[in-house]
């Protein structure tokens, strides 16, 4: 069974940077398919911040992409996000997921997701 | 950027079906999928490519797709349905991940 987590601060001060890892568990992230981090702020419809392949190829969501890196470690089976110039904007719960873009575009495994609050 | 129309909220009586609506422009020729968002939960896919189960996901739910809408058909209706409802494509000219807002089923 596929499983997902994320890790990282609940807390985060504009303008700073944020961070977040995904674990992997259950399945070699080097096999293939894509890895995506999406979120979804308080009352709101969900938004994909954007996907990484094992390669370290990368689609993101053309709105974030300049405060958007999204890395792959195949060794540790994690991939991570970082979004740079937080406002209260991005307060949200992020997800990270398995994103079968190859095979019709869908989502098949969620994280439980973290919150992540951007206040001073 | 495509886009996709769900209804805020449907509603439906306990044992009677629902039909939730997803719209978009030409969307018979996208793969839909969808997904059951309880609160404080993450989204579970209930469907995808425009009419599969997943393992797991009860016969009652059924999708289908044709010209602009895709349904999500939940027959017999249980209290345990109540949640979110979002449908999802993948836009493959821009290689983005589209969702739409989400339907609020209430089941009375």
């Amino acid at each position: 069974q596929v499983q997902l987590q994320e890790s990282g601060p609940g807390l985060v001060k504009p303008p700073e940077t944020l961070s977040l890892t995904c674990t992997v568990s259950g399945y070699s992230i080097s096999s293939g398919y894509y890895w995506g981090w999406f979120r979804q702020a308080p009352g709101k419809g969900l938004e994909w911040i954007g996907s990484v392949y094992y390669t370290g190829d990368v689609y993101d969501n053309p709105s974030l992409r300049n405060r958007v890196t999204i890395l792959i470690d195949t060794s540790r089976n994690q991939f991570s996000l970082e979004m740079g110039s937080l406002t209260a904007a991005d307060t949200a719960v992020y997800y990270c997921a398995r994103d079968l873009r190859g095979y019709g575009g869908y989502i098949d495994y969620w994280g439980r997701g973290t919150l992540v609050n951007v206040s001073s | 950027s495509y886009e996709l129309t769900q209804p805020l909220s449907v509603s439906v009586a306990l044992g009677q079906t629902a039909r939730l609506t997803c719209g978009g422009d030409n969307l018979e020729n996208k793969h839909v999928h969808w997904y059951q968002q309880k609160p404080g939960q993450a989204p579970v896919l209930v469907i995808y490519r425009d009419i599969n189960r997943p393992s797991g996901i009860p016969e009652r739910f059924s999708g289908s797709n044709s010209g602009n809408t895709a349904t999500l058909t939940i027959s017999r209706a249980q209290a345990g349905d109540e949640a979110d409802y979002l449908c999802q494509v993948w836009d493959s000219s821009t290689t983005w991940v589209v969702f739409g807002g989400g339907t609020k089923l209430t089941v009375l």
